[in-house]
């Protein structure tokens, strides 16, 4: 059972646009969220986080939101670049299991020029 | 810098043969973790280690064990490997209860 869920394989974007990606997840326990980027031929790298005691975090051009209630988040990349053309997870924490991140099954954005 | 290497960057092994696949880390973290990553299906938790000596199952442990001898080296072993077990293995580390967790680069494995 898929606990947290990127339901678009892919997304295309042209250059200088706002990309929008996005995540559900069903455990009402999660409480912590990560953005993770991944090129080809390399490990992920952290993007950008956020507690569920917020609703909104920023950093530059990436802004990531969080609806609790509807058991949502979304990733902002504005404007897009087409170095940010990757792969895309996002994934959930429960707060007390220590690092333990459940991922979802990614999204490939391409960013044309 | 931080970072997490691992062994091999291309490995293929045959059917039956027994797989090690190791992952070192320079910044001190107590948590390491090894997950596979297959197409439509993401990353997935195969196990995980709070401390040395220590070692935790994930959502997909079978076929696989692990060992933490050392604080900043955690190696994933096929006893024997079969074919679904091709896929990339990635490896990362992370500090105390901290979420976030540093990568290292991926070992693609084919099992013949």
């Amino acid at each position: 059972d898929q606990q947290v869920k990127q339901n678009s394989p892919s997304l295309s974007v042209q250059e200088g646009r706002i990309s929008i990606l996005n995540c559900d997840y069903t455990n009402s326990m999660f409480d912590y969220f990560l953005w993770y980027k991944k090129y080809p031929a390399e490990g992920p790298t952290f993007l950008i986080s956020i507690s569920s005691i917020k609703d909104k975090n920023e950093d530059g051009r990436f802004t990531v939101f969080l609806n609790k209630s509807a058991k949502h988040l979304s990733l902002h990349i504005v404007p897009s670049q087409p170095g940010d053309s990757a792969v895309y997870f996002c994934a959930a924490s429960e707060d007390n299991q220590g690092g333990k991140l459940i991922f979802g099954q990614g999204t490939e954005l391409s960013v044309k020029p | 810098d931080v970072k997490v290497t691992q062994s091999s960057r291309y490995l293929v092994k045959r059917t039956g043969e027994k797989v090690f696949l190791e992952c070192v880390q320079d910044m001190d973290h107590e948590n390491m973790f090894w997950y596979r990553q297959d197409p439509g299906l993401g990353l997935r938790l195969i196990y995980f280690s709070y401390d040395v000596k220590m070692k935790e199952k994930g959502d997909i442990p079978e076929g696989y064990s692990v060992s933490r001898e050392k604080k900043e080296r955690f190696s994933l072993i096929l006893e024997s490997a079969s074919t679904n077990q091709t896929s990339m293995y990635l490896c990362a580390s992370g500090r105390g209860r901290s979420n976030e967790q540093f990568f290292g680069p991926g070992t693609r494995l084919t099992v013949l």
